[in-house]
């Protein structure tokens, strides 16, 4: 069955490390965003792209990139990790026009800045 | 940008009780409206939209009804069951935009 599958599913890092959240959809979508979840914030939306080489900037970007490079894949990278960026990041995708259509969500990665 | 606020934050109801929660947004230009339900560890996952063509929509116990004049919009949970207790989010956009989602509802159902 089609996918979307988030790696690694949990993590420790210290602060100031290079750390890269990896998404990987199977469903051929063109649509694909990073959000995040805290306490008391809901569901942040902190990058987006419509397609291939296409990113945008959310609600919460600085500190992350993104680039897409292919279909499936939009990794996050988090430059110089800060506790601030302790989180829940959830990476999801959706089909057709950016407005209108159902998204998916992966099963989330637990990160953790030390 | 667009500004998503929803309330309550939490709500407690007694099993076959109605919940409702609400969520109004600032952008008049949104057209997309849908809500989402997250089981503790789990992943948000949709459970009911409407857009903006439409006043109301129904799928069994859950309902949502659209105000575009006044900007909001509602879900409702009639005869809750203590497996609807979660957290749920509303969300909005418009096209050429990605999803804005509310800071979410916590519903706790009691038999």
């Amino acid at each position: 069955d089609a996918e979307i599958t988030q790696s690694p599913r949990h993590k420790i890092t210290e602060t100031g490390r290079q750390v890269t959240l990896a998404c990987h959809q199977t469903w051929n979508h063109n649509n694909m965003f990073w959000y995040r979840q805290d306490l008391g914030h809901g569901l942040r939306l902190i990058h987006y792209s419509y397609g291939v080489q296409d990113t945008n900037k959310g609600e919460v970007s600085d500190g992350y990139s993104v680039s897409r490079s292919n279909t499936e894949d939009l990794p996050l990278t988090l430059e110089s990790a800060a506790s601030s960026q302790t989180s829940v990041y959830f990476c999801a995708s959706s089909d057709g026009s950016l407005s209108g259509n159902t998204i998916y969500f992966g099963e989330g990665s637990w990160l953790t800045v030390v | 940008g667009e500004n998503v606020e929803q309330h309550p934050s939490t709500l407690s109801v007694q099993e076959g009780d109605s919940a409702v929660i609400k969520c109004t947004y600032s952008d008049s230009a949104s057209n997309y409206f849908p809500w989402y339900k997250q089981e503790l560890g789990k992943r948000p996952q949709l459970i009911i939209d409407i857009r903006s063509n439409v006043g109301e929509k129904k799928d069994q116990r859950i309902a949502v009804t659209l105000n575009k004049t006044a900007k909001h919009f509602s879900l409702h949970i009639t005869e809750t069951q203590p497996e609807d207790s979660a957290v749920y989010f509303c969300a909005v956009n418009q096209a050429g935009t990605a999803l804005i989602f509310g800071k979410g509802t916590t519903l706790s159902v009691s038999s």
